[in-house]
């Protein structure tokens, strides 16, 4: 099975601070990575998918990167309601979609 | 507008039964793909189980499989996750989630606002 790891864990960051969110497969998977987004109490929400390609009505300060074995969230200027958990999902394994375990973005 | 509402969720003894549903609205359900993820309280998400759009193509975590079951009835726009043999580490919030394909990549672009499962004595 693919493992996929995330770091950092979490981060205290400030409204207009630049975010680099990083996460990591166990094995190269091309550019079957997705991004999503979930705030407390709420479902997640889809980011970008294909590792880069923003997902329509989220804003452009999200941007993805990254193939093989490394990606990254970038997050250009944090906004109030960015503050939230974050994971990559793999979705190179047929249908077996693995997520990572999460960046918790907060308040500094 | 894409709705997926989950219902069946509770509290149920260590080895019962429970049958989830998601109700689907406002897209052609029979065209999508569709995924249960679940996530323990505070804890990430997990995936359950995929199946196809016509049910022809099922896959499960190896955490429930052989206890799970996936269906659908595209009939009735809702997808059923039946759940037998509950452990205690099977509680979480279970999610249902549209799944998409673009250019041979997937995602799930719509998720329901989750149901509760407890399993306890």
């Amino acid at each position: 099975d693919i493992q996929m790891t995330q770091s950092p864990s979490s981060l205290s960051a400030s409204v207009g601070d630049r975010v680099t969110i990083t996460c990591r497969a166990s094995q190269s998977i091309s550019s079957y990575l997705n991004w999503y987004q979930q705030k407390p109490g709420k479902a997640p929400k889809l980011l970008i998918y294909a590792a880069s390609s923003l997902q329509s009505g989220v804003p452009s300060r999200f941007s993805g990167s990254g193939s093989g074995t490394d990606f990254t969230l970038t997050i250009s200027s944090l906004q109030p309601e960015d503050f939230a958990t974050y994971y990559c999902q793999q979705s190179y394994s047929t249908h077996r979609f693995t997520f990572g375990p999460g960046t918790k973005v907060d308040i500094k | 507008e894409v709705q997926l509402v989950e219902s069946g969720g509770g509290l149920v003894q260590p080895g019962g039964s429970l049958r989830l549903s998601c109700a689907a609205s406002g897209f052609t359900f029979s065209s999508y793909e569709m995924n249960w993820v679940r996530q323990a309280p505070g804890k990430g998400l997990e995936w359950v189980s995929y199946i196809s759009s016509s049910g022809s193509t099922i896959y499960y975590a190896d955490s429930v499989k052989g206890r799970f079951t996936i269906s659908r009835d595209n009939a009735k726009n809702s997808l059923y996750l039946q759940m037998n043999s509950l452990r205690a580490e099977d509680t979480a919030v279970y999610y249902c989630a549209r799944g998409r394909s673009r250019d041979g990549y997937n995602y799930s672009d719509y998720w329901g606002q989750g149901t509760l499962v407890t399993v306890s004595s």
